[in-house]
């Protein structure tokens, strides 16, 4: 199976920074890479499609890129509400994995 | 209006069974996801639109079955010989944007909780 590892693990910053969180596949996934948000007691949210795509309905603060096994998130200018768990999904095959996520916390 | 709504959760004793329900809008492609306390998010299983196709992590294959009910509406994901690891928060969520093997999920339900405790 492939496995997904995300750095940082933890990531300290304030409102308005620029942030980028890391994934990379054992493997080559190509670009079958999604990037989601998680609150605290709630369902992920999704950000990010095709390593790239933006998700209907997320700012446009939030990009991805990246291909074959290396991949990141940006967040252009940190936003209050952006302060959550952010977790990386290939879906090239069966099964799908997750990285272990990304806690990002207020400086 | 587009939702899941899941059901079923609860406390068992390892090695007991358990069903949880995931109702549905439509019949779409669906997984089931659990957030395991202090690990993260776990892929379990998916289960096709027509139900002929099902898939499982390696770590609940021959343990916990998916199916489905078109005619209601509902997944369901059986799981027995619960262990300690299976506890969680399990979620179901709608498959799309496939990659022509696996698929995004776009959409969740609000997750039910599954406890496993002598």
């Amino acid at each position: 199976d492939i496995q997904m590892t995300q750095s940082p693990s933890t990531l300290s910053a304030s409102v308005g920074d620029r942030v980028t969180i890391t994934c990379r596949a054992s493997q080559s996934i190509n670009n079958w890479l999604a990037w989601y948000q998680q609150k605290p007691g709630k369902a992920p949210k999704l950000l990010i499609y095709k390593a790239s795509s933006l998700e209907s309905g997320v700012p446009s603060r939030f990009s991805g890129s990246g291909s074959g096994t290396e991949f990141t998130l940006t967040i252009s200018s940190l936003q209050p509400d952006d302060f959550a768990a952010y977790y990386c999904q290939h879906y090239d095959r069966y099964s799908p994995a997750f990285g272990q996520g990304t806690n990002l916390e207020i400086k | 209006q587009m939702q899941l709504v899941e059901s079923g959760g609860g406390v068992v004793q390892p090695g007991m069974s358990l069903r949880l329900s995931c109702a549905t809008s439509d019949n779409y492609i669906i997984h089931w996801v659990r957030d395991v306390p202090g690990k993260g998010l776990e892929w379990v299983a998916a289960i096709s639109s027509d139900g002929h196709s099902k898939y499982y992590a390696d770590s609940v294959k021959d343990r916990f079955t998916i199916s489905r009910d078109n005619s209601k509406n509902t997944v369901y994901l059986q799981m027995s010989s619960l262990r300690a690891e299976d506890e969680a928060v399990y979620y179901c969520a709608r498959g799309v944007y496939s990659s022509g093997r696996c698929d995004v999920f776009d959409m969740w339900g609000q997750g039910t909780m599954v406890s496993v405790s002598s």
